[in-house]
């Protein structure tokens, strides 16, 4: 089953706007994980953000975590043509020991030039 | 530079043969995992490994396992491939330190 899911599905924006993706979950969790995936490669590590963490930036990116809501948001400022790609959240919970993690479906971004 | 890599990158295999994914990191990492990413499913967790010797079974690990001899590397088998196995196969690794996973390119997987 699923721990994330991320909103929208599917986002289309252009080259300078800000992307929002949101992530809902059901458990409680230690962290949560964003990761990028360009089409036909591996996921790669954006940031992470603890449970007693509220916001956190890095660059470009803003994540928010709302443990009252079990909901994160993942916001991207002034998108750019490379910033196409998926993009997922992951949690780690209490439940789940070691470093396992448990992914969402994902959100497909597309900038458009 | 420290990566992860997999191999093969593409497989086409027949039903009932049995195939083995091979993952080899080099970040010394004492986890690794094993995911296969399928369309409405994001990544689902097949097996995963906390160090040498040790091998846990994930979320859809019937039909899948693994062996961990030592650190670098974790090979995936498929006893006897079926068609539903058909996917794309991730390999990651972390540090116990850090929570962070790192991919490998992954692998293609077809059973016809």
């Amino acid at each position: 089953s699923q721990q994330g899911e991320e909103d929208p599905q599917a986002l289309s924006i252009q080259e300078g706007e800000n992307a929002t993706m949101n992530c809902s979950y059901k458990t409680s969790i230690n962290n949560l994980q964003w990761y990028r995936q360009n089409s036909g490669r591996g996921l790669v590590h954006l940031i992470l953000i603890r449970s007693n963490e509220r916001e956190k930036h890095s660059g470009r990116l803003r994540v928010t975590l709302d443990t009252s809501k079990k909901s994160s948001s993942l916001l991207i400022t002034a998108s750019r043509a490379a910033d196409t790609a998926s993009y997922f959240c992951a949690t780690r919970s209490f439940t789940g020991g070691g470093n396992k993690l448990t992914f969402g479906t994902g959100t497909q971004l597309k900038v458009e030039l | 530079d420290a990566e992860i890599t997999q191999s093969p990158r593409h497989k086409i295999t027949e039903t009932g043969r049995q195939v083995t994914l091979a993952c080899h990191q080099t970040w010394n990492h004492n986890n690794m995992f094993w995911y296969r990413q399928d369309l409405g499913h994001g990544l689902r967790l097949i097996h995963y490994s906390y160090g040498v010797q040790d091998t846990n079974k994930g979320e859809v690990s019937d039909g899948y396992s693994v062996s961990r001899s030592n650190t670098e590397d974790l090979p995936l088998t498929l006893e006897s491939a079926a068609s539903s196995q058909t996917s794309v196969y991730f390999c990651a690794s972390s540090s116990s330190r850090l929570n962070e996973q790192f991919f490998g390119p992954g692998t293609r997987l077809t059973v016809l």
